[in-house]
Protein backbone atom coordinates (compact mmCIF):
# COMPACT_ATOMS: atom_id res chain seq x y z
CA UNK A 1 0.00 0.00 0.00
CA UNK A 2 0.96 3.46 -1.06
CA UNK A 3 -0.74 5.12 1.84
CA UNK A 4 -0.70 8.88 1.15
CA UNK A 5 0.37 10.11 -1.98
CA UNK A 6 1.02 13.57 -3.41
CA UNK A 7 1.90 14.98 -7.25
CA UNK A 8 4.01 17.07 -7.95
CA UNK A 9 6.74 16.66 -5.07
CA UNK A 10 8.19 20.02 -6.29
CA UNK A 11 6.44 22.64 -8.45
CA UNK A 12 7.50 26.76 -9.15
CA UNK A 13 4.79 29.30 -10.37
CA UNK A 14 4.86 32.84 -11.46
CA UNK A 15 2.47 35.38 -9.71
CA UNK A 16 -1.44 34.32 -11.60
CA UNK A 17 -0.70 31.21 -12.64
CA UNK A 18 -2.99 28.19 -11.89
CA UNK A 19 -2.49 24.89 -10.67
CA UNK A 20 -3.74 21.51 -9.05
CA UNK A 21 -2.12 19.88 -6.26
CA UNK A 22 -3.27 16.31 -6.43
CA UNK A 23 -3.53 14.11 -3.39
CA UNK A 24 -4.51 10.19 -3.39
CA UNK A 25 -5.00 7.56 -0.42
CA UNK A 26 -5.10 3.77 -0.59
CA UNK A 27 -6.24 3.39 2.65
CA UNK A 28 -9.82 3.42 2.00
CA UNK A 29 -10.19 6.51 4.81
CA UNK A 30 -13.12 9.12 4.97
CA UNK A 31 -11.83 12.46 6.18
CA UNK A 32 -8.61 14.13 4.00
CA UNK A 33 -7.41 17.10 4.60
CA UNK A 34 -5.19 19.47 3.10
CA UNK A 35 -2.22 21.88 5.67
CA UNK A 36 -0.02 24.24 4.65
CA UNK A 37 3.52 24.42 6.43
CA UNK A 38 5.49 27.92 6.50
CA UNK A 39 8.41 28.44 9.21
CA UNK A 40 7.45 30.07 12.39
CA UNK A 41 3.36 29.22 11.29
CA UNK A 42 3.66 25.37 11.89
CA UNK A 43 0.93 23.50 10.10
CA UNK A 44 -2.31 25.19 9.32
CA UNK A 45 -5.34 23.57 8.13
CA UNK A 46 -6.29 25.05 4.47
CA UNK A 47 -9.73 22.92 3.60
CA UNK A 48 -11.16 19.41 4.96
CA UNK A 49 -13.23 16.79 3.60
CA UNK A 50 -15.52 15.06 6.46
CA UNK A 51 -16.57 12.00 3.91
CA UNK A 52 -16.68 11.63 -0.05
CA UNK A 53 -18.90 14.74 -1.32
CA UNK A 54 -18.30 17.52 1.35
CA UNK A 55 -15.91 19.92 1.66
CA UNK A 56 -15.31 22.71 4.37
CA UNK A 57 -12.88 25.38 5.06
CA UNK A 58 -10.43 25.62 7.46
CA UNK A 59 -7.97 27.84 9.36
CA UNK A 60 -6.37 29.89 5.94
CA UNK A 61 -8.75 29.09 3.31
CA UNK A 62 -8.30 32.16 1.05
CA UNK A 63 -7.00 31.77 -2.67
CA UNK A 64 -7.47 27.87 -2.69
CA UNK A 65 -10.15 25.92 -3.83
CA UNK A 66 -11.06 21.87 -3.07
CA UNK A 67 -12.62 18.83 -4.86
CA UNK A 68 -13.26 15.59 -3.59
CA UNK A 69 -13.04 13.91 -6.09
CA UNK A 70 -14.03 10.29 -4.84
CA UNK A 71 -13.42 8.55 -1.84
CA UNK A 72 -9.66 8.17 -2.79
CA UNK A 73 -8.77 11.70 -4.38
CA UNK A 74 -8.76 14.90 -3.20
CA UNK A 75 -7.68 18.09 -4.70
CA UNK A 76 -6.48 22.03 -3.76
CA UNK A 77 -6.54 24.03 -6.57
CA UNK A 78 -4.50 27.52 -6.93
CA UNK A 79 -6.67 29.69 -9.36
CA UNK A 80 -4.38 33.17 -9.16
CA UNK A 81 -1.04 32.04 -7.19
CA UNK A 82 0.68 35.01 -4.74
CA UNK A 83 4.35 34.80 -3.45
CA UNK A 84 2.21 34.91 0.09
CA UNK A 85 1.14 31.29 -0.98
CA UNK A 86 4.82 29.67 -1.41
CA UNK A 87 4.28 26.88 1.27
CA UNK A 88 5.07 23.42 1.93
CA UNK A 89 1.32 21.79 1.26
CA UNK A 90 0.80 18.65 3.08
CA UNK A 91 -2.77 16.29 2.68
CA UNK A 92 -3.88 14.29 5.50
CA UNK A 93 -6.33 11.32 5.75
CA UNK A 94 -8.21 10.13 8.95
CA UNK A 95 -10.13 6.91 8.98
CA UNK A 96 -12.98 7.49 10.65
CA UNK A 97 -15.70 9.94 11.78
CA UNK A 98 -15.87 12.02 14.84
CA UNK A 99 -14.31 9.20 16.96
CA UNK A 100 -11.48 9.76 19.18
CA UNK A 101 -9.62 6.76 18.39
CA UNK A 102 -8.64 8.06 14.60
CA UNK A 103 -5.01 8.74 13.67
CA UNK A 104 -3.64 11.02 10.82
CA UNK A 105 -1.73 10.27 8.22
CA UNK A 106 0.43 12.78 6.21
CA UNK A 107 1.55 12.59 3.04
CA UNK A 108 5.36 13.30 1.40
CA UNK A 109 4.24 16.99 0.87
CA UNK A 110 4.11 19.78 -2.01
CA UNK A 111 7.09 22.20 -2.02
CA UNK A 112 5.46 24.93 -4.04
CA UNK A 113 7.56 28.37 -5.12
CA UNK A 114 5.61 31.25 -6.46
CA UNK A 115 7.64 33.97 -7.73
CA UNK B 1 -8.95 29.18 20.31
CA UNK B 2 -6.61 26.37 20.66
CA UNK B 3 -3.22 27.05 21.04
CA UNK B 4 -0.15 24.77 21.45
CA UNK B 5 3.07 25.17 22.73
CA UNK B 6 5.99 23.32 22.20
CA UNK B 7 9.46 23.83 24.65
CA UNK B 8 11.86 23.97 24.10
CA UNK B 9 12.20 25.12 20.23
CA UNK B 10 15.61 23.03 19.89
CA UNK B 11 18.11 20.83 22.13
CA UNK B 12 21.23 19.33 21.40
CA UNK B 13 21.88 16.12 23.35
CA UNK B 14 25.11 13.32 23.04
CA UNK B 15 24.11 10.31 21.95
CA UNK B 16 22.89 7.84 24.72
CA UNK B 17 21.30 10.68 26.93
CA UNK B 18 17.73 10.60 27.49
CA UNK B 19 15.37 13.46 27.14
CA UNK B 20 12.20 15.45 27.65
CA UNK B 21 10.26 16.99 25.12
CA UNK B 22 7.07 19.51 26.18
CA UNK B 23 4.06 19.95 24.68
CA UNK B 24 1.39 22.36 26.57
CA UNK B 25 -2.15 23.68 25.14
CA UNK B 26 -4.67 26.25 26.20
CA UNK B 27 -7.88 24.27 25.78
CA UNK B 28 -8.40 20.52 27.52
CA UNK B 29 -11.27 19.88 25.51
CA UNK B 30 -9.79 17.51 23.09
CA UNK B 31 -10.22 14.25 21.74
CA UNK B 32 -6.43 12.68 21.36
CA UNK B 33 -2.78 13.96 20.94
CA UNK B 34 -0.66 12.73 18.95
CA UNK B 35 2.89 13.22 18.52
CA UNK B 36 4.83 12.98 15.21
CA UNK B 37 8.33 13.09 13.39
CA UNK B 38 9.11 14.77 10.60
CA UNK B 39 12.51 14.70 8.84
CA UNK B 40 14.07 17.03 6.83
CA UNK B 41 12.04 17.67 3.71
CA UNK B 42 9.96 15.27 4.11
CA UNK B 43 6.30 14.78 5.53
CA UNK B 44 5.24 13.87 9.19
CA UNK B 45 5.34 10.31 10.46
CA UNK B 46 2.89 9.68 13.36
CA UNK B 47 4.73 8.18 16.17
CA UNK B 48 2.24 8.00 19.33
CA UNK B 49 -1.46 8.58 20.00
CA UNK B 50 -2.86 9.15 23.39
CA UNK B 51 -6.78 9.41 23.99
CA UNK B 52 -7.94 12.02 25.98
CA UNK B 53 -9.12 9.23 28.43
CA UNK B 54 -5.38 7.34 28.37
CA UNK B 55 -2.48 8.87 30.56
CA UNK B 56 0.26 7.62 28.66
CA UNK B 57 1.31 5.61 25.63
CA UNK B 58 4.51 3.40 24.83
CA UNK B 59 6.79 2.51 21.45
CA UNK B 60 9.45 0.83 21.74
CA UNK B 61 12.57 3.84 23.38
CA UNK B 62 9.45 6.88 23.10
CA UNK B 63 7.15 7.54 25.88
CA UNK B 64 4.22 9.84 25.55
CA UNK B 65 1.92 10.94 28.46
CA UNK B 66 -0.95 13.23 28.62
CA UNK B 67 -2.43 15.13 31.61
CA UNK B 68 -4.99 16.73 30.10
CA UNK B 69 -6.67 19.18 33.21
CA UNK B 70 -3.22 20.92 32.85
CA UNK B 71 -2.62 20.76 29.48
CA UNK B 72 0.36 19.11 28.82
CA UNK B 73 2.12 16.49 27.41
CA UNK B 74 5.63 15.21 27.65
CA UNK B 75 7.67 12.76 24.99
CA UNK B 76 10.10 10.76 26.85
CA UNK B 77 12.99 9.55 24.57
CA UNK B 78 15.48 7.06 26.59
CA UNK B 79 18.84 6.30 24.82
CA UNK B 80 18.71 8.66 21.94
CA UNK B 81 20.80 7.98 18.99
CA UNK B 82 21.90 10.10 16.49
CA UNK B 83 19.06 8.93 13.99
CA UNK B 84 16.46 10.24 16.22
CA UNK B 85 17.26 13.64 15.09
CA UNK B 86 14.44 15.33 13.45
CA UNK B 87 11.72 17.94 14.62
CA UNK B 88 9.25 16.27 16.25
CA UNK B 89 5.48 17.47 16.30
CA UNK B 90 2.49 17.26 19.06
CA UNK B 91 -0.94 18.36 17.52
CA UNK B 92 -4.22 17.78 19.49
CA UNK B 93 -7.85 17.05 18.10
CA UNK B 94 -10.77 19.21 19.49
CA UNK B 95 -13.67 17.48 20.83
CA UNK B 96 -17.23 18.49 19.58
CA UNK B 97 -17.60 21.34 17.67
CA UNK B 98 -17.81 21.50 13.83
CA UNK B 99 -13.88 21.14 13.57
CA UNK B 100 -14.40 17.73 12.22
CA UNK B 101 -10.94 15.73 12.68
CA UNK B 102 -8.75 19.23 13.18
CA UNK B 103 -5.40 19.45 14.47
CA UNK B 104 -4.18 21.98 15.89
CA UNK B 105 0.08 21.76 16.06
CA UNK B 106 2.82 23.22 18.16
CA UNK B 107 5.35 24.64 16.24
CA UNK B 108 8.16 21.92 16.83
CA UNK B 109 11.36 20.69 18.80
CA UNK B 110 14.29 20.40 16.52
CA UNK B 111 16.35 17.85 17.89
CA UNK B 112 19.85 17.21 16.85
CA UNK B 113 21.86 13.84 18.62
CA UNK B 114 25.62 14.02 18.13
CA UNK B 115 27.96 10.92 18.26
Amino acid sequence: NAGVTQTPKFQVLKTGQSMTLQCAQDMNHNSMYWYRQDPGMGLRLIYYSASEGTTDKGEVPNGYNVSRLNKREFSLRLESAAPSQTSVYFCATVRGGAGAYNEQFFGPGTRLTVL
Amino acid sequence: KQEVTQIPAALSVPEGENLVLNCSFTDSAIYNLQWFRQDPGKGLTSLLLIQSSQREQTSGRLNASLDKSSGRSTLYIAASQPGDSATYLCAVRRAGGTSYGKLTFGQGTILTVHP
